[in-house]
Order: C-alpha cells, then structure tokens, then sequence
C-alpha cells in the first residue's frame, strides 16, 4: 500500500519548451503533495506544498510562475516547468501525505520515484 | 530554522552492523523518519519512530532516539550489498508538515 507513481519517469526537452510531470497516489487519497528538486548527491530541496482544491504554497525562492502546480484531485498533483532552461536540469520527486492514519501513521510522506529532467 | 545533520559516508563489509547517526537541533517533531535512496531512484520509506518511544525494532533495522541528546541512529544488522544506498533522516519538526531533512548518508558495503 501506499503507492506513489510519477510520469515520466525521464524527460530530455529543448530550452525554451514546457513540460509537465505528474504525481499520482494509487491506493490513498492525498490532500496534500509535495514537489522537492534534488540535485547530484545532495537533500531533497523542497520547492511547494500542494493543496487539493488551492492554490499551492512556494519556498522562498521558488518561480511560481516557472513551476506551476495543480492539485486538481485527492490522487493527482502536476508540476510544469515553463519555458524551461538547461538550469532545470534536475531530479524532480513528488511526495504524497496519507493523512487518513490508515499506514498507521498519520501525515507520512509517501515518494515517488522521481522524474530526471534534462533540458538541452 | 531547524538543523538537521548526517555524516555523508559510511563504508561497511558484508555481513557487518551498520549504525547511521542523526542529529537535530531545536525542535522535536511527533514522528522521526529514516528512508532510503537508492540510485536515480524515489525515496523509500524504511522505517519511523514516534517521539514517546526510545527503540524500535523491524525486522534487521533497529531505531534508537535520544531526545535529550536529540539524536536518532538507525542500525542494520548482517549489512548486505543490496543495502548499499543513500539514507535520510526526517522530521516535521514544527514546520506545518514539511519534512526537513538531513543531507543523507551513503551507505556503501563491501563483499
């Protein structure tokens, strides 16, 4: 249980494009998600928390209007990255919060497998 | 803000105890979280300990907390090569539900 998938997986695009990658929870519902950029060998930077039904919240330093976020449903959150530049170059991860205690514990962040995105 | 600190490498042989340290400044949180990544891959969510309890144990993995020392240590027991990986320790920390994390320790075992 406690699934989290992301889509795609790997994503190599032109500067100047936009591209969209998705985090889905399969087997719970999540009010909220998170989107972290991880770069080589180093933490997880967390970029903004989403919330289903609202606008999402960004870290200090975070383009809100470079990384957009949808969180349109209890199982799907999506990050664009507009107008992407070779700096985005990135490991991108998603998180979901199963608040519903079910796991036993509840608000653990369950993590998808990450998207590698490599911008040309 | 809280400050969350790992030692970033720790090489073991086969077969060995592993022991992964991490240390935490300010705040408690309600739960405590050790995960692991492996490479090019998501994080993983290995085990989690609740504030109220010093041990606890699942299967080869043992977590201990000092909250007075604010110290959080995971242990693998008979460490093999499949365990080699890079391990966070997490906590809320008072911080609205985020997780903040340490900087990660790699684990790397030897045959």
């Amino acid at each position: 249980g406690a699934v989290v998938s992301q889509h795609p997986s790997r994503v190599i695009c032109k500067s100047g494009t936009s591209v969209k990658i998705e985090c889905r929870s399969l087997d719970f519902q999540a009010t909220t998600m998170f989107w972290y950029r991880q770069f080589p060998k180093k933490s997880l930077m967390l970029m903004a928390t989403s919330n289903e039904g609202s606008k999402a919240t960004y870290e200090q330093g975070v383009e809100k209007d470079k990384f957009l976020i949808n969180h349109a449903s209890l199982t799907l959150s999506t990050l664009t990255v507009t107008s992407a530049h070779p700096e985005d170059s990135s490991f991108y991860i998603c998180s979901a919060r199963d608040g519903s205690g079910r796991a036993g514990v509840t608000d653990t962040q369950y993590f998808g497998p990450g998207t590698r995105l490599t911008v040309l | 803000g809280e400050d969350v600190e790992q030692s970033l490498f720790l090489s073991v042989r086969e077969g060995d105890s592993s022991v992964i340290n991490c240390t935490y400044t300010d705040s408690s949180s309600t739960y405590l979280y050790w995960y692991k990544q492996e490479p090019g891959a998501g994080l993983q969510l290995l085990t989690y300990i609740f504030s109220n309890m010093d041990m606890k144990q699942d299967q080869r993995l043992t977590v201990l907390l000092n909250k007075k020392d604010k110290h959080l240590s995971l242990r693998i027991a008979d460490t093999q090569t499949g365990d080699s990986a890079i391990y966070f320790c997490a906590g809320t920390f008072n911080q609205g539900g985020k997780l903040i994390f340490g900087q990660g320790t790699e684990l790397s075992v030897k045959p």
